[in-house]
């Protein structure tokens, strides 16, 4: 069974600050690596989506890797603001019995204070 | 629509109770798919849609929970006999194609609390 990990759970930053979060995978098989913003009591809002021959992607103020040989990614955002505190979780997308399924970390709260 | 719509947003049903849940995909897409998120976690697939056809319910936990897209466009995800450990938000997101590589659009989810 594939399993997403998000380290660390809980994140505070003083705003204007670079910072990095880290989700690691346990298998390789990886289609995709999608990262996820979910805001209290709301859905989740894609970010970004690396695929398996990927590196990394890029999108204003964020930038995500993708490691495969060693299990990682990681989603670093530029000069935080504190709009950006949230809930950041990362996916992998696997075959699954007979679909493409995303595999989710228990994602990392991020606040960054003003 | 613009994007996936859930409805209803909020779900209070007592114990033993049935529930059905409705997902509106962006219209066009293929794929469809059900997620469980409890509080705390990570959402957890439930089931998968292509078009009207359901390709993977093993993420279902019992058989108390039934999904269905008749038409190939609108989804239900129901519960019968609801018990509290059902209580969680259930996720609907879809996708334009068949395949990997298609990003996936999530709803706002519908919280569902058994009492």
């Amino acid at each position: 069974k594939q399993e997403v990990t998000q380290i660390p759970a809980a994140l505070s930053v003083p705003e204007g600050e670079n910072l990095v979060l880290n989700c690691s995978f346990t298998d390789s098989a990886i289609y995709n690596l999608q990262w996820f913003r979910q805001d209290p009591g709301k859905g989740l809002t894609s970010l970004l989506l690396i695929q398996s021959s990927q590196r990394e992607q890029t999108s204003g103020r964020l930038n995500a890797s993708l490691d495969k040989s060693s299990g990682r990614s990681t989603l670093y955002i530029a000069a935080s603001q504190p709009g950006d505190s949230a809930t950041y979780l990362c996916a992998g997308e696997y075959s699954g019995a007979g679909s493409y399924q995303l595999t989710f970390g228990k994602g990392t709260k991020l606040s960054v204070i003003p | 629509g613009a994007g996936v719509s859930q409805s209803p947003r909020y779900k209070v049903a007592k114990r033993g109770q049935d529930v059905a849940l409705r997902c509106d995909p962006i219209s066009g897409h293929v794929s469809l798919f059900w997620y469980q998120q409890a509080l705390g976690q990570g959402p957890e697939f439930l089931t998968y849609f292509q078009n009207e056809a359901q390709l993977d319910k093993s993420g279902l936990p019992s058989d108390r929970f039934f999904a269905e897209r008749p038409e190939g466009s609108v989804s239900t995800l129901k519960i019968q006999r609801t018990q509290q450990e059902d209580s969680a938000v259930y996720l609907c997101a879809s996708s334009s194609g068949q395949g990997y590589i298609d990003e996936q659009f999530f709803g706002p989810g519908t919280r569902l609390t058994v009492l």
